[in-house]
């Protein structure tokens, strides 16, 4: 069965530092992947998505995410932290449909000025 | 465009009442999804629907109900609600199943 690690449950960083989130995958096959940020009180949003060819992914605020099918990692990387970057991330991958979705537990990141 | 909308924002029960989760949107999206958030488990799929009367179940159906009358809405029923029923329900949208989901801003359920 298909199934998302994020081994990190919160990450703290200054603003301005890089940062790296973790996220582990199980998939049969070449798998779907995605990062969702859910800033305080709000709903998801999707930073970037993975699904064929180039497996360096850019997205949105910044952030880009590596595929390695090697490690079956998929980190989100950004250079330079903002502190309005501070919220929870989510690391996602389908089961039986592309929009079916099994989410990580979530990396809370703070962000320290 | 106002995109995803959910109601109530916040809601309180006790154990056994009934109630209904409205979530609405309108961009025509076909696909739509309800998912709970517990902390440390990230989301969980509830239910979903492809399209106007059709609906299916996710990975924890057990205890909602839905149904899809419109495109526009797809409302998810606690039909007796037990505390393990307190959450964080979201509503997503999607033009197609293979499209990009589109979150509402949940909906926060206490049941005592």
């Amino acid at each position: 069965a298909q199934s998302v690690t994020q081994p990190d449950i919160h990450i703290t960083v200054s603003e301005g530092a890089s940062l790296e989130l973790r996220c582990n995958y199980s998939y049969g096959a070449t798998p779907y992947l995605f990062w969702y940020v859910q800033s305080p009180g709000q709903g998801l949003q999707l930073l970037l998505k993975y699904f064929s060819g180039d497996t360096l992914v850019q997205g949105i605020k910044g952030f880009e995410a590596e595929f390695k099918r090697s490690q079956s990692s998929f980190n989100l990387r950004k250079p330079s932290v903002h502190w309005s970057d501070a919220a929870e991330y989510f690391c996602a991958v389908p089961s039986g449909g592309y929009n079916k979705l099994i989410f990580g537990a979530g990396t809370r990141l703070a962000v320290h000025p | 465009n106002a995109g995803v909308t959910q109601t109530p924002k916040f809601q309180v029960l006790k154990t056994g009442q009934s109630m209904t989760l409205q979530c609405a949107q309108d961009m025509n999206h076909e696909y739509m999804s309800w998912y709970r958030q517990d902390p440390g488990m990230g989301l969980r799929l509830i239910h979903y629907s492809v399209g106007a009367g059709i609906t299916d179940q996710g990975e924890v159906p057990n205890g909602y109900n839905v149904s899809r009358s419109t495109t526009e809405d797809f409302p998810l029923r606690l039909l007796s609600a037990a505390p393990s029923q307190t959450s964080v329900y979201f509503c997503a949208s999607a033009l197609a199943v293979e499209e990009t989901q589109y979150f509402g801003p949940g909906t926060r359920l206490l049941v005592l």
